[in-house]
């Protein structure tokens, strides 16, 4: 299995508050992205990276930003959490960029916005 | 824009039978084709993908699929089906075109299976 884990694997919180999920890889790939699942939509990119401080927007980035200091680490935060930001959130890690690179996912993180 | 489609969003079989899971994509060029499958609670893992040559490929958990560019399908398929293959299996497509380095997932395709 890839070297991905996420934290926390699962959090409830309050509309408002602020959120930040972690991703850590130890695989040294370059390209980490993060995805949010919901039921009859699939998996739906939130934003991606490309290298360290190299970040950009997926389809459904609003409401989110994102940061990466280091190789290894990929933050998603919400600034303030809503109720339609319920989901379950995944990390997902490539080593190259381009469609015919496959992609190793995480554990995903289970977030409940009350 | 491209997508990707899976029309069954629930399918239900006996175990020993054979099963086909549908995808199609809509896309200008070649794409290239994934199949993950996931388990409850758990992340997603890779079953098969296509990138070119031979247009039926082999996968983990003796699974294989076919790319028809005719039409624009790669549908999953498994000859006989285990208890253990119940999940729920996404389609996705990926590009080369500069500016979109992620996978598109259809909605997912979940499979359950009788004794």
């Amino acid at each position: 299995d890839a070297g991905i884990t996420q934290s926390p694997r699962h959090k409830v919180t309050e509309t408002g508050t602020p959120v930040t999920l972690r991703c850590h890889q130890t695989e040294n790939h370059r390209y980490m992205y993060w995805y949010r699942q919901d039921p009859g939509h699939g998996l739906r990119l939130i934003h991606y990276s490309y290298g360290v401080k190299d970040t950009d927007k997926g389809e459904v980035s609003d409401g989110y930003s994102v940061s990466r200091s280091k190789t290894e680490d990929f933050l998603l935060t919400l600034e303030s959490a809503t109720s339609s930001q319920t989901s379950v959130y995944f990390c997902a890690i490539s080593l190259g960029a381009g469609g015919n690179n496959e992609q190793f996912f995480g554990p995903g993180t289970r977030l409940t916005v009350l | 824009a491209q997508s990707v489609t899976q029309p069954d969003i629930h399918i239900t079989v006996s175990e020993g039978a054979s099963l086909e899971l549908r995808c199609n994509y809509s896309y200008g060029a070649t794409p290239y084709l994934f199949w993950y499958v996931q388990s409850p609670g758990q992340g997603l893992q890779l079953l098969l993908k296509y990138f070119s040559g031979d247009t039926l490929v082999q996968g983990i958990k003796g699974f294989e699929a076919e790319f028809k560019r005719s039409q624009s399908s790669f549908n999953l398929r498994k000859p006989s089906v285990h208890w253990s293959d119940a999940a729920e299996y996404f389609c996705a497509v990926g590009y080369m075109d500069t500016g979109r380095r992620a996978l598109t997932f259809g909605s997912g395709t979940r499979l359950q299976v009788q004794p």
